[in-house]
């Protein structure tokens, strides 16, 4: 079965610096893997996916991450954060059916 | 771009009435949605997958009587909450995908529901 661990419900950082948003997965078979964004009263936006070409992923708005399939992770980040990025952050793995298994999401406040 | 719309974004009905939600693909043919739902706070939780002209697979401990979804056509999926209690208030949210093997899911915008 597959499932997403997001390390921290809420990153606060200020503008300017370093975001790294923690994911760790669980897959019994290779993933693919997934961070959305959502802003208040919204749905979801992709930012980026990994799905098993490289595993540096580049994704919207600066974002990236990097699937390391040694420590299972696919940990989110952004050199320098910016006040519209304040928003809320999940990583998610495809199911078996096609679905998504979402993690429980981050929020991420990015002060001035 | 793959945009999902749905319909309404809002909506707010006393208990024991239904209450149908429309999640449409706007600009691709969409042979399968799904339907999630959100709690204050919390991540999203699969309701049930649904494949144009079939039966939804509902997930365990969904009543499907309860959320009845039909997906008509490859652009068009609704989701009937049925008798509606004040714990079925949520954010419904809904995602379109171009094929059953493609790995993007296209999120709608959501429908916040309140039952009184």
């Amino acid at each position: 079965a597959q499932s997403v661990t997001q390390l921290g419900s809420h990153v606060s950082v200020s503008e300017g610096a370093l975001v790294l948003l923690r994911c760790n997965y669980s897959s019994s078979v290779p993933p693919y893997l997934f961070w959305y964004v959502q802003y208040p009263n919204q749905g979801l936006q992709l930012l980026l996916k990994y799905t098993s070409a490289a595993t540096l992923v580049k994704g919207i708005n600066g974002f990236e991450a990097e699937f390391k399939k040694s420590e299972t992770s696919f940990h989110l980040t952004k050199p320098s954060a910016h006040m519209s990025d304040a928003a809320e952050y999940f990583c998610a793995v495809s199911g078996s059916q096609g679905n998504l298994i979402f993690g429980k999401g981050t929020k991420l406040s990015v002060k001035p | 771009g793959a945009v999902v719309s749905q319909h309404p974004s809002w909506v707010i009905c006393k208990s024991g009435t239904s209450v149908k939600i429309e999640c449409r693909s706007l600009d691709f043919q969409a042979t399968t949605m799904f339907w999630y739902r959100q709690f204050p706070k919390q991540s999203l939780m699969l309701m049930a997958t649904s494949n144009e002209g079939s039966k939804a697979t509902y997930e365990q401990g969904v009543e499907k009587d309860k959320f009845l979804i039909n997906h008509a056509s490859l652009t068009l999926s609704t989701l009937t909450v049925t008798s509606a209690h004040p714990e079925d208030s949520s954010f419904y949210i809904c995602s379109a995908k171009r094929g059953p093997y493609q790995e993007t899911q296209y999120f709608g915008p959501g429908t916040r529901l309140l039952v009184l």
